[in-house]
């Protein structure tokens, strides 16, 4: 099974780029790779998803190395309301839908 | 909103008691899923529907039971549950039962048991 590893937290202020990185040694071939968001009581929100190499959106950009081992989701210019916990998420199939264990991202002003 | 409506939104119930939450979708998505949240642990998938049948079960105790009645509602009915099945119970829709197709949750009921 494809595991997820992120950094239990990071601390930011308002304006600059964050950027957060997920390993996932054992993602298999036909896995994608999903990030999302979720405030406190609140349900996870989808953020990115992406394969290979960069994505990027209104939201984030996402980018991925060749190896796919790991994947960095990338805030720019963040504000106070992206404190949040970002979690990222590996499968292929619905039995494999695997959670890590999230990163909690604090902004502050 | 994300089109995932659940209640309610707060439980508390004791360990003899019978309650169910509710999940309604308005995306007309296939697949439907409960998941729990303790505090500080990851997310857990419990059940997926799909087109209301059930195509995954994670080994999750018999005091928790789904229904899903049509494509649009999911239950999850409980009894004799324990204190440590306190916990935040999300439910989330997508498309398909397919990783690949984002999920859309809910705002989740945080059950409290005594």
């Amino acid at each position: 099974l494809a595991k997820t590893t992120q950094p239990i937290s990071m601390d930011s202020y308002e304006g600059q780029e964050v950027n957060i990185t997920c390993s996932h040694n054992n993602i298999a071939t036909n896995d994608y790779i999903t990030w999302y968001q979720q405030f406190p009581s609140q349900g996870p929100r989808f953020i990115i998803q992406g394969y290979k190499t960069k994505v990027t959106n209104e939201v984030a950009s996402l980018f991925i190395p060749a190896d796919r081992k790991s994947s960095t989701l990338s805030l720019p210019r963040v504000s106070l309301s992206d404190t949040a916990v970002y979690y990222c998420l590996v499968g292929e199939n619905t039995d494999k839908l695997i959670f890590g264990t999230g990163t909690r991202l604090q902004v502050f002003p | 909103e994300t089109g995932v409506t659940q209640t309610p939104r707060h439980l508390v119930m004791g360990m003899t008691n019978k309650k169910s939450l509710k999940c309604e979708q308005h995306l007309g998505h296939n697949a439907m899923y409960w998941y729990k949240q303790s505090a500080k642990k990851p997310l857990e998938l419990m059940f997926v529907y799909s087109l209301e049948e059930r195509v995954e079960n994670n080994s999750v105790p018999s005091r928790f039971s789904p229904e899903c009645p049509n494509s649009s509602h999911l239950f999850l009915h409980l009894h004799t549950l324990q204190p440590e099945d306190s916990a935040l119970y999300l439910c989330a829709s997508s498309q398909d039962p397919n990783p690949t197709d984002t999920q859309y949750f809910g705002p989740g009921t945080r059950l409290t048991v005594l």
